[in-house]
């Protein structure tokens, strides 16, 4: 089944733009995406990516989508303490059901 | 965000006991799923009802037991859990099932404690 990875902190400093890393097996995947969660909160859905695009961009967020290196990231530019939160990659498989990695916990420095 | 309320926010319950978690969408979405967020674990699909049919169930352990009334509502009937239940319950919402109609969106989940 499919097999989604992600790395499990990042730390950057405030103002610097921050890439979250995220690798998939299934090649089937059809959509990508990333959800936020902050602290005692539930998941709040940011973006998503349709399998068959290379880079999606809104606002201070882009999503950059490798397939052949089944490879997603997501990059926040002007990072803010208000970003500061775990970060979750999701690829939906071939039956429509969505895998999440473990999540990245964010942590800007002022 | 309010388009997937859940209630209660909170729950402390003892391991004989009886409760059942709710949750609402105000989307018009035709799908609805039950995940389980344990420290340290990725978030584990429970149920997934359409049109208010249970389609997925993923080995859950029957003391768990959904209950989907109507498209707009859903429901987690608890009973004589176990400590490792303790977890965060998320509910979701979707407008249908298959491909871009499958972007699921969140409520702020169930923080459960079993004692």
């Amino acid at each position: 089944g499919e097999d989604v990875e992600q790395s499990l902190f990042l730390s950057v400093r405030e103002g610097d733009s921050s890439v979250i890393n995220c690798t998939y097996t299934d090649s089937s995947s059809t959509y990508l995406y990333w959800y936020k969660q902050e602290p005692g909160a539930g998941l709040q859905l940011l973006t998503y990516i349709f399998s068959n695009m290379d880079m999606k961009q809104d606002q201070r967020l882009t999503v950059l989508l490798n397939k052949k290196d089944k490879h997603l990231s997501l990059r926040i530019a002007d990072t803010q303490t208000g970003d500061s939160a775990i970060y979750f990659c999701a690829v939906m498989d071939s039956s429509y059901k969505l895998i999440f990695g473990s999540g990245t916990r964010l942590l800007v420095r002022p | 965000e309010t388009g997937v309320t859940q209630t209660p926010r909170h729950l402390v319950m003892g391991m004989t006991n009886k409760k059942s978690l709710k949750c609402e969408q105000h989307l018009g979405h035709n799908a609805m799923y039950w995940y389980k967020q344990s420290a340290k674990k990725p978030l584990e699909l429970m149920f997934v009802y359409s049109l208010e049919e249970r389609v997925e169930n993923n080995s859950v352990p029957s003391r768990f037991s959904p209950e989907c009334p109507n498209s707009s509502h859903l429901f987690l009937h608890l009973h004589t859990l176990q400590p490792e239940d303790s977890a965060l319950y998320l509910c979701a919402s979707s407008q249908g099932r298959g491909l871009d109609r499958e972007t699921q969106y969140f409520g702020p989940g169930t923080r459960l404690l079993v004692l």
